[in-house]
């Protein structure tokens, strides 16, 4: 089984509809992360949670949401989904106890909004 | 402001020869630093990290980078491609004093392989 799984795989919606993207993971870290990927400008970077009472935003966080349920659930959600949110979504994780470590990233979430 | 930048948005080579794939960045300080592979339909899987030491650091799937402070670089190399090697590449800038440890990325290059 994968460490970091993100539900769903794809999914196509229509603007203005509420989405939820699930992150669950079996690395025992403390840390997650949701990023978007948009094709020539790399990963960016919508929230991240040190743990299940710290969330802070990142650099594109307008029209998301976060809840961190437990250590090893992370979830991002789209309010009122419109199209420019169409990208490919990643959940990942990383471990600070034992200084800067590297990311471990789900499959990804294909999010199409018509 | 601190950014990372990969010159190269598509690199085609053919199967056996050699590949360097460039990534330069803007750091007050030395940085952490990484480089990932994303294949088509999968998520991003860590090739190598620098955090100290050696500055020539070997990966996984035979690949290797070079840290260089003189030029803020961290180029990625690899002797002899394979076609399996097709995917995009990542590079991506860490902090080395800051608690959150937050990644900066590079926006990515397509490697093609000719056969």
């Amino acid at each position: 089984d994968a460490d970091v799984t993100q539900t769903p795989r794809n999914r196509i919606t229509k603007t203005g509809k509420r989405i939820m993207l699930e992150c669950s993971q079996t690395k025992g870290h403390d840390r997650m992360y949701w990023y978007r990927q948009d094709p020539g400008l790399g990963l960016r970077l919508i929230y991240y949670s040190f743990d299940v009472k710290d969330i802070n935003k990142g650099e594109i966080s307008d029209g998301y949401s976060v809840s961190r349920q437990a250590q090893a659930k992370f979830s991002l959600s789209l309010e009122s989904a419109i199209p420019n949110q169409t990208a490919l979504y990643f959940c990942a994780t990383s471990d600070p106890n034992r200084g800067p470590q590297p990311q471990h990233f789900g499959d990804g979430t294909r999010l199409s909004i018509l | 402001a601190q950014s990372v930048t990969q010159p190269d948005i598509h690199i085609t080579v053919s199967e056996g020869a050699s590949l360097e794939l460039r990534c330069n960045y803007s750091y007050g300080a030395t940085p952490y630093l990484f480089w990932y592979v994303q294949s088509p339909g999968q998520g991003l899987q860590l090739l190598l990290k620098y955090f100290s030491g050696d500055t020539l650091v070997q990966g996984i799937k035979g690949f290797e980078a070079e840290f260089k402070r003189s030029q803020s670089s961290f180029n990625l190399r690899k002797p002899s491609v394979h076609w399996s090697d097709a995917a995009e590449y990542f590079c991506a800038v860490g902090p080395n004093m800051d608690s959150n440890y937050q990644l900066i990325w590079g926006a990515g290059t397509k490697l093609i392989i000719k056969p």
